[in-house]
């Protein structure tokens, strides 16, 4: 079974601009959640998608935004880039039974370059 | 104060010993995790605890819920087992229930 995939690998934006990301959950897979980490801060949840449907968000302005699609396919977007928005974005997914949540795959994450 | 803690910071160990993270968080939680990340960024999903204690391999982590704490312990350390380790938890209050908060990460070094 492939893994999660994460689409670009590498990206440099300047600040002002928005950008989106892409992951691609493991086949089967409803649940995907994406993460930030910055050597500042560490990881930090940003938000989870189950069934197309936000299920939970964090603590980000917002300037950061998701959606999933049908096909469990989730996006990512960061809209009016700052300095700070530098970081690597990581998605995970996981195969979540009527509301139990399995383990996560993560994906090898999108490094983001704000300059 | 952060709600998830983990010691020690850094950790380095000679080949073979017996090494303990620890992690203790201050919320009210319905899972913990721990996650391995090697250099390059790749996170593996190691371990995810409710109650009681979990192995896989050289690998054993548990959990007191009453104390809030967890421990992850490495037998027979290897080289390879040189990462990050990160505890999270998965929060079960409020208007987030359901996010995970993520501890600083613990920098295992193992020496041959």
């Amino acid at each position: 079974k492939a893994g999660v995939t994460q689409t670009p690998r590498y990206l440099i934006k300047t600040r002002g601009q928005q950008v989106t990301l892409s992951c691609s959950p493991i086949s089967g897979h409803r649940s995907v959640s994406w993460y930030q980490q910055t050597p500042g801060q560490g990881l930090q949840f940003l938000f989870e998608y189950f069934s197309e449907t936000q299920r939970n968000k964090g603590n980000f302005p917002g300037r950061f935004s998701g959606r999933q699609f049908s096909n469990s396919r989730s996006e990512m977007n960061v809209s009016t880039l700052e300095l700070g928005d530098s970081a690597l974005y990581l998605c995970a997914s996981s195969f979540d039974r009527a509301g139990i949540r399995e383990t996560q795959y993560f994906g090898p994450g999108t490094r983001l370059l704000v300059l | 104060k952060n709600e998830v803690e983990q010691s020690p910071q850094n950790l380095t160990a000679q080949e073979g010993e017996f090494i303990t993270i620890n992690c203790s968080y201050s919320v009210g939680i319905s899972a913990l995790h721990w996650l391995q990340q090697h250099p390059g960024g790749g996170i593996v999903s190691l371990f995810m605890l409710s109650s009681g204690k979990k192995k896989h391999g050289r690998l054993i982590a548990t959990i007191n819920i009453q104390e809030k704490h967890s421990s992850l312990h490495i037998t027979a350390s290897h080289p390879r087992d040189s990462a990050v380790y990160i505890c999270a938890v998965r929060t079960n209050y409020g208007g987030s229930q359901g996010n995970l908060i993520f501890g600083k990460g613990t920098k295992l070094s193992v020496k041959p």
